[in-house]
């Protein structure tokens, strides 16, 4: 089946850096997805990408589906940031099921 | 108005013990999941209904049971709990399956600890 890596797995920046997260698939993807888990375990649906680029106000997205990877980006990283990334696409066999990375996690120091 | 909504949040109960956790989704999603989330925060999906019906059925223990009522509510029933059963279970609702529209949506999650 479909395997996800994220890299990297962890990282710790200082408020108003910026991070790229990276998302490899070892299959083509048709419709990645990436979500936030905060500190308080709380998973949040960032983009539903299966290609090109989405913006959301400093978090943005590109997915490369032929190159079997997606990248987010975060701008101007806040404390809020925190927390674990992930991202996840379908099995390729099931349209039910999603497969999902390990994670990256991000600290944002203040 | 939460979207998809789980209780209790937390459960803490002894081993033996049977329990359960609630799920409701009011997006008007027909697809529901179940997941479980370990130590480490890999998240593993357990369950997946489609419109009240089984669709995904991972290789879980059979202690593990599943039921949807209707579109909108499925709970996860627990017997005889083990310490390895110990973890944050995660319901999602998606409409049509996960590669369709805006993807997973997850409720709050429960904690889940076997003494």
């Amino acid at each position: 089946g479909i395997q996800v890596e994220q890299s990297p797995p962890d990282l710790i920046l200082q408020e108003g850096a910026n991070s790229t997260l990276r998302c490899n698939f070892s299959d083509s993807v048709n419709n990645l997805q990436w979500f936030h888990q905060n500190p308080w375990g709380q998973l949040i649906n960032l983009f539903y990408i299966p290609s090109g680029t989405k913006q959301n106000g400093r978090l943005s997205a590109t997915t490369v589906a032929t190159e079997r990877y997606s990248l987010l980006y975060i701008s101007s990283s806040q404390t809020t940031d925190s927390g674990v990334y992930f991202c996840a696409g379908p099995t390729g066999d099931s349209n039910y099921q999603l497969i999902w990375g390990a994670g990256t996690k991000l600290i944002i120091k203040p | 108005d939460t979207a998809v909504s789980q209780t209790p949040k937390y459960l803490v109960t002894q081993m033996g013990n049977d329990k359960s956790i609630k799920c409701e989704q009011n997006l008007g999603h027909d697809t529901m999941y179940w997941y479980k989330q370990d130590s480490k925060k890999f998240l593993k999906i357990m369950f997946s209904y489609n419109n009240k019906e089984l669709i995904i059925n991972e290789t879980v223990p059979n202690r593990f049971s599943p039921k949807s009522p209707d579109k909108a509510h499925l709970n996860l029933h627990i017997n005889s709990l083990e310490l390895g059963d110990s973890a944050v279970y995660f319901c999602a609702s998606s409409q049509g399956g996960v590669g369709h529209l805006a993807g997973q949506y997850f409720g709050p999650g429960t904690r889940l600890t076997v003494t």
